[in-house]
């Protein structure tokens, strides 16, 4: 994997879902993995940075874990609220320069 | 945690004009700073990084020229975008980074850049 990568694109879930979405980067001169929430015309928040291979990070309902060895960074939502209704975005520092994904735009229904 | 600004948040101007854009790290000092731009649909976008006293690194496809950027001190850069045409009008985020091993990135507000 030569870029940060995202799936899925969008997801679409009912209140109350748990659902997961994938970061995957290249696992060579690893530093860091950043997860961030965006809402559009907004400053990203940032919500958890993981550096060390089996890391877990959580912050209420959402969770994230971490792969160095294989590349993989998966983000986790527990019974999803509509207010979860943002763009995830990943980001791996390396060399200090940030690589983001092209993001995950979740829509929790009501 | 590190407070980051932009000024002004909103700017309307004319076609033919430049926009200079400030970004402020207002608690610590930023040895590096970040210039992103958000299309329609799309990621944020990396157009420069900038370190203190020294010359912008652009990202390819990014002018230089139009996009000039200036980090003259470890709390400031500042973006000017140069001769501002309808397709420059975008969603411009900063962001800065100090000196912690993970290189944690803390953005700014942004700024919304019409031009008419």
């Amino acid at each position: 994997i030569l870029n940060v990568e995202q799936s899925p694109q969008s997801l679409h879930v009912q209140e109350g879902d748990s659902t997961n979405f994938t970061c995957s980067f290249p696992s060579s001169n690893f530093y860091a993995l950043h997860w961030y929430r965006w809402e559009t015309a907004k400053s990203p928040e940032a919500l958890f940075v993981m550096t060390l291979n089996g890391d877990e990070k959580k912050k209420g309902r959402i969770s994230a874990t971490l792969n160095t060895k294989e590349g993989y960074s998966y983000l986790y939502i527990k019974g999803s609220q509509p207010e979860d209704s943002a763009t995830y975005l990943c980001a791996r520092g390396g060399s200090y320069i940030p690589t983001f994904g092209r993001g995950t735009s979740l829509i929790v229904h009501p | 945690g590190a407070v980051v600004s932009q000024h002004p948040s909103r700017v309307i101007c004319k076609s033919g004009t430049s926009v200079k854009i400030e970004c402020r790290s207002l608690d610590f000092q930023a040895t590096t700073m970040f210039w992103y731009r958000q299309f329609p649909k799309k990621s944020l976008m990396l157009m420069a990084t900038s370190n203190e006293g020294s010359k912008a690194t652009y990202e390819q496809g990014v002018e230089k020229d139009k996009f000039l950027i200036n980090h003259a001190s470890l709390t400031l850069s500042t973006l000017t975008v140069t001769s501002a045409h309808p397709e420059d009008s975008s969603f411009y985020i900063c962001s800065a980074s100090g000196t912690s091993d993970d290189y944690e990135q803390y953005f700014g507000p942004g700024t919304r850049l019409t031009v008419t």
